[in-house]
């Protein structure tokens, strides 16, 4: 069935310094890949997306990347902050479930 | 305002008794999910309503029973319920497919 692997699980870096999380996706046909950030106590809340027709999008520290071939898309964080400590979800449109399918999270630390 | 509110909160109950959890959006969308959270944070649909019909009903035990009165309301009624069904539940929704999907703050059920 269609699924979506994110890596890593956990990552700490030093604030300043910069995060990267990647996903991979099954389903070819999925066209929309959006990105949550999840804090403690709260609901997802959607950070930045994508879709199939863009290679890179771009906000402030954000950015994410897509290359359809290799069905991999990236979550960048520049300059990381304590406050972009929380657990990220990365997600793709599943265009034969007709869903959104989640990532299993990673945990980002960011060190002071 | 909040755009994706749900209630309660916190819920502990006891097993077997049966409980719902109400949800209300006030962003106009026409589609509103029910989301399962467990303990290690994966995220899994239950329920898809576009325009108060159902669209998705994943593998859910039949104990679980969404009802939808109206476009901005989803609420969901659990059954007898049972220990395993200890998780945090999210509502949320989006205007169509293949777009983001806004959550709420999350309900954590604990059954004793």
């Amino acid at each position: 069935g269609e699924n979506v692997e994110q890596h890593p699980s956990t990552l700490s870096v030093q604030e300043g310094d910069s995060a990267v999380i990647k996903c991979t996706y099954s389903d070819s046909a999925s066209n929309y890949f959006p990105w949550y950030k999840q804090e403690l106590g709260k609901g997802p809340q959607l950070i930045i997306d994508i879709r199939s027709n863009v290679g890179e999008k771009k906000d402030q520290r954000i950015a994410v990347t897509l290359n359809k071939t290799a069905k991999h898309f990236s979550l960048h964080i520049t300059e990381t902050q304590p406050e972009d400590s929380a657990v990220y979800f990365c997600a793709a449109w599943g265009d034969s479930s007709y869903k959104l399918i989640f990532g299993s999270g990673t945990r980002l630390l960011v060190r002071p | 305002d909040t755009a994706v509110s749900q209630t309660p909160k916190y819920l502990v109950t006891q097993m077997g008794n049966d409980k719902s959890i109400k949800c209300e959006q006030n962003l106009g969308h026409d589609t509103m999910y029910w989301y399962k959270q467990d303990s290690k944070k994966f995220l899994k649909i239950m329920f898809s309503y576009n325009n108060k019909e159902l669209i998705i009903n994943e593998t859910v035990p039949n104990r679980f029973s969404p009802k939808s009165p109206d476009k901005a309301h989803l609420n969901l009624h659990i059954n007898s319920l049972e220990l395993g069904d200890s998780a945090v539940y999210f509502c949320a929704s989006s205007h169509g497919d293949r777009v983001a999907a806004f959550f709420g703050q999350g309900t954590r059920l604990t059954v004793v």
